[in-house]
C-alpha cells in the first residue's frame, strides 16, 4: 500500500496570507490527525477528522482548520499567517474503528516570512 | 490534559551499547503508548506501541515496557548500530471512539547519537 502523502512538501509564504495543505491518508484509512512541529514545542496535535466530521480538537486558535472530503483526502488551512506559524505540519492517518496506530506522512515545511 | 515528559533530551552511546529512554505520563486513562523514530526530513516512523493491558512488548532489538502505577515506560534498544541515530518520540493518548486514537499527546524528543 501506498503510504501517506502530503502537498507541497515546501512552501514560502508571508504574513497575513493564508495557506492550504493537503493530506491523502493511506487508502482505507477513514481517520486524519494533523499535527504541527515546532523546535520550541514539539509535536502539538491540531485536530482529527473521521468520516468527514472533525471530532477531535486540540488548543490551536481559530485561524487553524480542517476538513476530510468523502474520499477521506484532508486538507487543513492557515488564515492570516503569523511568523510563528512556521513549523512542519504532519497528517497522519489510522484506519478503522478498533485500531490505534497513526501513520506519518512526510510533511509540509512551511515557512512564513 | 495528558502531559507527557521525555528523558534525556539527547543521548549519546557507543555501537553494540544499550539506551533506554523514559517517558512519564499524567492521565491516568491513558491506554495507549506509541514510540516514533524520526530521521531528519522524514515524518515520524511508528517504531513499537504497547496497550495498558500489557507490561512489556519486545521486537528484536527493541523493547517498551510499561508500568501503569507509576505513569510510566520505557524505550529500550540494545546493540545499538549507526542507523539507529534519529530523534525518539515516546506519547500517549486515550481510547475515545471505540478504541480509536486519534489525539497522540507527544513527549519533547530524545536525540540519539550512536558512535561507530
Amino acid at each position: 500500500k501506498a503510504g501517506v502523502t502530503q502537498t507541497p512538501r515546501y512552501l514560502i509564504k508571508t504574513r497575513g496570507q493564508q495557506v492550504t495543505l493537503s493530506c491523502s491518508p493511506i487508502s482505507g484509512h477513514r481517520s486524519v490527525s494533523w499535527y504541527q512541529q515546532t523546535p520550541g514545542q514539539g509535536l502539538q496535535f491540531l485536530f482529527e477528522y473521521f468520516s468527514e466530521t472533525q471530532r477531535n480538537k486540540g488548543n490551536f486558535p481559530g485561524r487553524f482548520s480542517g476538513r476530510q472530503f468523502s474520499n477521506s483526502r484532508s486538507e487543513m488551512n492557515v488564515s492570516t499567517l503569523e511568523l510563528g506559524d512556521s513549523a512542519l505540519y504532519l497528517c497522519a492517518s489510522m484506519g478503522g474503528p478498533s485500531t490505534d496506530t497513526q501513520y506519518f506522512g512526510p510533511g509540509t515545511r512551511l515557512t512564513v516570512l | 490534559g495528558e502531559n507527557v515528559e521525555q528523558h534525556p533530551s539527547t543521548l549519546s552511546v557507543q555501537e553494540g551499547d544499550s539506551a533506554v529512554i523514559k517517558c512519564t505520563y499524567s492521565d491516568s486513562a491513558s491506554n495507549y503508548f506509541p514510540w516514533y523514530k524520526q530521521e531528519l526530513g522524514k515524518g515520524p516512523q511508528l517504531i513499537i506501541d504497547i496497550r495498558s493491558n500489557v507490561g512489556e512488548k519486545k521486537d528484536q532489538r527493541i523493547a517498551v515496557t510499561l508500568n501503569k502505577t507509576a505513569k510510566h515506560f520505557s524505550l529500550h534498544i540494545t546493540e545499538t548500530q549507526p542507523e539507529d541515530s534519529a530523534v525518539y518520540f515516546c506519547a500517549a493518548s486515550t481510547g475515545n471512539y471505540g478504541g480509536s486514537q486519534g489525539n497522540l499527546i507527544f513527549g519533547k524528543g530524545t536525540k540519539l547519537s550512536v558512535k561507530p
